[in-house]
């Protein structure tokens, strides 16, 4: 099994331009989620979705969207790209929690995107 | 919103020592996590824990859940340099769901 895989690795965007990040996951998890990681900072929740064809605003979503159309991908597009959103944007996927327990986050590799 | 803060920031430690570190918060979590991050990759969990009060171990690796439910401590014995990478913690406040709250990282570096 991959696990969590996310294309592409590196991207370099001007500002203003548009692009989609892809993640996609073999481990037949429900739920998926979008990071971003700045220094310093931990993990911030950007959109996550709890199914196909569901999604939901995280804590910074300003600036993204998402898809999930199909279970085993989660898309994260970026519309008109700021020096803001130069980050590593990192995919997770999770099975559906407990009832009294939180189900662990598996991550991908991540993305590192520069918007100059 | 809720913060973790994680201690120390960043240590030096020489092959073969043990490695503690701790994460904090002010208010109460359900669950804490423990993950590992390597140059270029993502996160990889270590350690869940779901009880205050649960020691878990995971080889070298010890976590536990601390009794105030507001910390949770990460050891590493006989560190070795593959232990190199950054250290997170994450907590979920909520009685049920995902809100995971992570911490911003505890970074070791191993000396030879």
């Amino acid at each position: 099994n991959a696990g969590v895989t996310q294309t592409p690795k590196f991207r370099v965007l001007k500002t203003g331009q548009s692009m989609t990040l892809l993640c996609a996951q073999d481990m037949n998890h429900e739920y998926m989620y979008w990071y971003r990681q700045d220094p310093g900072m931990g993990l911030r929740l950007i959109h996550y979705s709890v199914g196909e064809g569901t999604t939901a605003k995280g804590e910074v979503p300003d600036g993204y969207n998402v898809s999930r159309l199909k279970k085993q991908n989660f898309l994260l597009g970026l519309e008109s790209a700021a020096p803001s959103q130069t980050s590593v944007y990192f995919c997770a996927s999770s099975l559906i929690p407990g009832r009294t327990r939180a189900s662990p986050l598996h991550f991908g590799n991540g993305t590192r995107l520069t918007v100059t | 919103g809720q913060q973790l803060n994680q201690s120390p920031q960043s240590m030096f430690i020489q092959e073969g020592e043990d490695v503690s570190m701790n994460c904090t918060s002010s208010s109460i979590f359900n669950t804490w996590l423990w993950y590992k991050q390597d140059p270029g990759e993502g996160p990889v969990l270590l350690i869940a824990l779901y009880k205050a009060g649960e020691l878990t171990s995971n080889g070298r690796l010890t976590a536990q859940f601390g009794i105030t439910r507001k910390d949770s401590f990460l050891n590493i014995s006989a560190s070795i340099p593959s232990d190199v990478g950054i250290y997170f913690c994450a907590g979920q406040p909520d009685n049920y769901g995902q809100n995971f709250v992570f911490g911003p990282g505890t970074r070791l570096s191993v000396l030879p």
